[in-house]
């Protein structure tokens, strides 16, 4: 079985403060997808990372894949209110669409 | 482009009934994926689509079954409701449909199911 383990669970922050959400596994994934998802709507895609060791930057936010492809860190610098939302990291491997989810990280941003 | 489009937002039925959920895929997408999110479980897969046939499953009991049609929208299907399946179903289409490493995968705002 393989499991995505998120941490933090939750994080609270003051506008400004930076953060780092962390998603761990055992198992090598060919690609790892973030999303961050709003109450009662579908997740939206953030970012997908391939390369072992890969840095992609999207504004304020920068994802990195570990070089072995097993873990990924999510960096958001001077959050804002807008960045709240829960934070999930999904990985895939090469054999069809199924993704398999971590457990989520749930942001607050404070004003 | 119009997003994945799921029908219907919100549904309430009771225990025993059965339920038929709709996804209509991203045009030219034709991978369609159905997950289940429910706040003890978190997202969890339970079948990929691909040209009307079933390329994945994950570990749900036979009362969730799926289709696609020629036109790449898919349906999902629960039979005998039990509390438990109150939860956000999600589908999620993909341009990729052969086994590849860019599996992005795009959402639609799920169907919000109650079993009283």
């Amino acid at each position: 079985t393989q499991l995505l383990e998120q941490s933090p669970q939750f994080l609270s922050i003051q506008e400004g403060e930076n953060l780092t959400v962390y998603c761990n596994s055992s198992s090598v994934f060919s690609s790892l997808q973030w999303y961050r998802q709003e109450p009662g709507e579908g997740p939206v895609l953030l970012v997908t990372v391939v390369t072992g060791g890969e840095v992609k930057k999207l504004k304020r936010l920068t994802f990195q894949f570990g070089d072995a492809r097993k873990d990924s860190s999510l960096h958001i610098t001077a959050a804002q209110p807008g960045d709240t939302g829960l934070y999930l990291c999904a990985g895939a491997q090469a054999a069809g669409n199924k993704l398999t989810f971590g457990g989520g990280t749930r942001v607050l941003v404070k004003p | 482009k119009a997003g994945v489009t799921q029908t219907p937002r919100y549904l309430i039925k009771t225990r025993g009934q059965q339920v038929t959920l709709s996804c209509s895929p991203i045009s030219g997408h034709r991978s369609v994926s159905w997950y289940q999110q429910t706040p003890g479980q978190g997202l969890q897969f339970l079948f990929e689509y691909f040209s009307e046939t079933q390329r994945n499953k994950g570990n749900f009991p036979g009362r969730f079954s799926g289709r696609q049609f020629s036109n790449s929208r898919s349906e999902m299907n629960v039979s005998t409701l039990e509390l438990g399946d109150s939860a956000l179903y999600l589908c999620a289409s993909s341009p990729i449909g052969l086994a590849g490493a860019y599996n992005e995968q795009f959402f639609g705002p799920g169907t919000r199911l109650t079993v009283l």
